[in-house]
């Protein structure tokens, strides 16, 4: 595709709710990141992917989150049992290359957990 | 540890002034340096980056960045700003060496007044 799409753009959970988050990246892109900002902050980062293998996950908060990309393309960011503090936009980044070149970021999704 | 600061939150500026925005960063190593741009319900775009060389760089918007290693600052500098320039503004560090995972500070919001 032209950019970075995530989906769904806005998404309202009830506490304890499971929910998945999805980031289809730019065509064959190497590289996705997951970061997570709350509300008034910057993006924190969350995970790392290099094609379909996991490089770097040392930004979950919990093991409550789980992230996957089993194709190396569409990734998907999971968050079980929903806690308020999970409330944030989820942002979803592509890079051509694995290393060096522009991150190309999508428009977010943003989560509210009730 | 790596960090960003941006010790602005929020800054007017009347149209068509000039504009300087702060960042200082702490990092072990010789850092990469960005600026990223965020509007409402936007994802982030890249404004301008520092690798190497030259420590005045030009980005898009005609926007420019000057790194300075003695004060590692790297302060967003445009000379005219415009209605449309009204945004977040984040400044991000990341290491010159594997993936790349980019510290982000707080951002400043940037209001341009008519």
């Amino acid at each position: 595709g032209a950019g970075v799409s995530q989906s769904p753009r806005y998404k309202v959970a009830k506490r304890g709710q499971d929910v998945a988050l999805r980031c289809d990246p730019i065509s064959g892109h190497v590289s996705l990141f997951w970061y997570q900002q709350a509300l008034g902050q910057g993006p924190e980062f969350l995970t790392y992917f290099q094609n379909e293998a996991q490089l770097d996950k040392s930004g979950l908060p919990s093991d409550r989150f789980f992230a996957e990309r089993p194709e190396g393309s569409v990734s998907t960011l999971k968050i079980q049992r929903t806690q308020q503090e999970d409330s944030a936009v989820y942002l979803c980044a592509s890079r051509r290359l694995a290393g060096g070149g522009e991150l190309f970021f999508g428009e977010g999704s943003r989560l509210t957990v009730l | 540890a790596q960090s960003v600061t941006q010790p602005d939150i929020h800054i007017t500026v009347s149209e068509g002034a000039s504009l300087e925005l702060r960042c200082n960063y702490s990092y072990g190593a010789t850092p990469y340096l960005f600026w990223y741009v965020q509007s409402p319900g936007q994802g982030l775009q890249l404004l301008l980056k520092y690798f190497s060389g030259d420590t005045l760089v030009q980005g898009i918007k005609g926007f420019e960045a000057e790194f300075k290693r003695s004060q590692s600052s790297f302060n967003l500098r445009k000379p005219s700003v415009h209605w449309s320039d009204a945004a977040e503004y984040f400044c991000a560090v990341g290491p010159n060496t594997g993936f790349q995972k980019l510290v982000f500070g707080t951002g400043t919001r940037l209001l341009v007044s008519p």
